[in-house]
């Protein structure tokens, strides 16, 4: 059964830094990888989509890496800015596009 | 990408009573589908929808607890029956946008006392 965990659960920092989330996951046989931000009380917002076959995508200050092979993906966030505060969501498509979600991280970026 | 309104976006409701989700896009997809997330946890896939047939239901959730509409190609309903404090959850409604990516409606924050 796929597992997928988040770490770290909660992180602040302060305006300005680079920061890393990561995104664990149990069973390597997956179509491909979201990373979502949630704000609070609202739905989910697309940040990037890789797929299986891809190591890396980029959007702006964004950027997230896939492993398959060591079961991880990390999120970077450049030159956080307080507007990133988000609960940062991943989540695996395995199977007939059904998304198995990690817990989240819960980001706070202080001025 | 697909524009997802989702209605209403939060309500609170008496124990025992019915609360029927609308989802609309902008756009014709084969697949919608709808997820629950209690307080505090991640995103669970409640069921999926497909039009012209039956939904498909995930472990731990039924269809009498949930039916579920899929009238066309642009809209479906998810319906929270006979409700109980427990079913306080945000409730989402997603499809399949252009390669591949998943959008999300805004959400309906369901409180039930």
């Amino acid at each position: 059964k796929q597992e997928v965990t988040q770490i770290p659960a909660a992180l602040s920092v302060p305006e300005g830094e680079n920061l890393v989330l990561n995104c664990s996951f149990t069973d390597s046989a997956i179509y491909n990888l979201q990373w979502f931000r949630q704000d609070p009380g609202k739905g989910l917002t697309s940040l990037l989509l890789i797929q299986s076959s891809q190591r890396e995508q980029t959007s702006g200050r964004l950027n997230a890496s896939l492993d398959k092979s060591s079961g991880r993906s990390t999120l970077y966030i450049a030159a956080s800015q307080p507007g990133d505060s988000a609960t940062y969501l991943c989540a695996l498509i395995s199977g007939y596009n059904k998304l198995i979600f990690g817990a989240g991280t819960r980001l706070a970026v202080h001025p | 990408s697909a524009v997802i309104s989702q209605k209403p976006s939060r309500d609170i409701c008496q124990r025992g009573t019915s609360l029927t989700i609308q989802c609309q896009v902008d756009s014709q997809v084969t697949m919608m589908f709808w997820y629950r997330q209690q307080p505090g946890q991640s995103l669970t896939l409640i069921a999926t929808a497909n039009q012209g047939s039956e939904a498909t239901y995930e472990s731990g959730f039924v269809i009498d607890k949930f039916p579920i509409s899929r009238p066309n190609l642009t809209f479906s309903t998810l319906t929270v029956s006979n409700m109980s404090p427990e079913d306080s959850s945000i409730y989402l409604c997603s499809v399949e946008g252009n390669r591949e990516k998943l959008f999300f409606g805004s959400g309906t924050q369901l409180s039930v006392l």
